[in-house]
């Protein structure tokens, strides 16, 4: 039930791009996006709600392919504040979190 | 408004010993969930209310752990008889309605000795 994230882990330089992906074996209504870092709360990221949908924040983006129920997560151009663990969240009655990819954001 | 608060923010407890924690929702929300988050792990899904209602219990642990929201605002997971196993961060989080984003609170960080 629980999605599955890829990479567990990446590190970065300031200004490269990476993805994460999300993938669930379980049809998937929506999927969330929350990044937290360490010692704080889980922060909103977006909200796919349905499949095909792309959204953006900043320069950071998502899709969601309702067909391979998967969603990925696409960050740009990276900054240092982007350092933190990525979740993803699937909707189904109740909020299902990913393992979490950890991203390390160097200058 | 305020976020979602909880209180109290770390507690120690030993073995054996009852717990409270508490959640305060941002006003109006009517969906509530607490979650457990282990250390280097996602946050595991717990239980939810709608109101005072409680929809689904189903990642409760144990007949240990129990959860309630009388007016539909403030809530309390219970802990009774805690074990080191249940010591973690509890987080609260609230939602104006199902389906919609989660606006989470700092946690509560649970040691138990």
């Amino acid at each position: 039930q629980q999605p599955v994230q890829s990479p567990q882990a990446v590190i970065l330089r300031e200004g490269e791009d990476a993805v994460i992906n999300c993938s669930s074996s379980k049809a998937l209504y929506s999927v969330h996006w929350y990044r937290q870092k360490h010692g704080e709360a889980p922060v909103f990221l977006m909200i796919l709600l349905k499949g095909g949908e792309q959204k953006g924040h900043e320069k950071i983006s998502a899709s969601f392919n309702e067909k391979k129920q998967q969603s990925s997560l696409y960050l740009t151009a990276s900054q240092l504040s982007y350092s933190g663990t990525y979740f993803c969240g699937t909707e189904g009655g109740k909020l299902i979190f990913g393992q979490g990819t950890e991203l390390s954001v160097k200058p | 408004g305020a976020g979602v608060s909880q209180s109290p923010r770390y507690k120690v407890a030993k073995r054996g010993q009852d717990v409270a924690l508490r959640c305060d929702p941002i006003s109006g929300h009517v969906s509530l969930f607490w979650y457990q988050q282990a250390l280097g792990q996602g946050p595991e899904f717990l239980t939810y209310f709608q109101n005072e209602a409680q929809l689904d219990k189903s990642g409760l642990p144990s007949d240990r752990f129990f959860a309630e929201r009388p007016e539909g605002s403030v809530s309390t997971l219970k802990i009774q008889r805690t074990q080191q196993e249940d010591s973690a961060v509890y987080l609260c989080a609230s939602s104006p309605r199902m389906g919609t984003r989660r606006y989470f609170g700092p946690g509560t960080r649970l040691t138990v000795t």
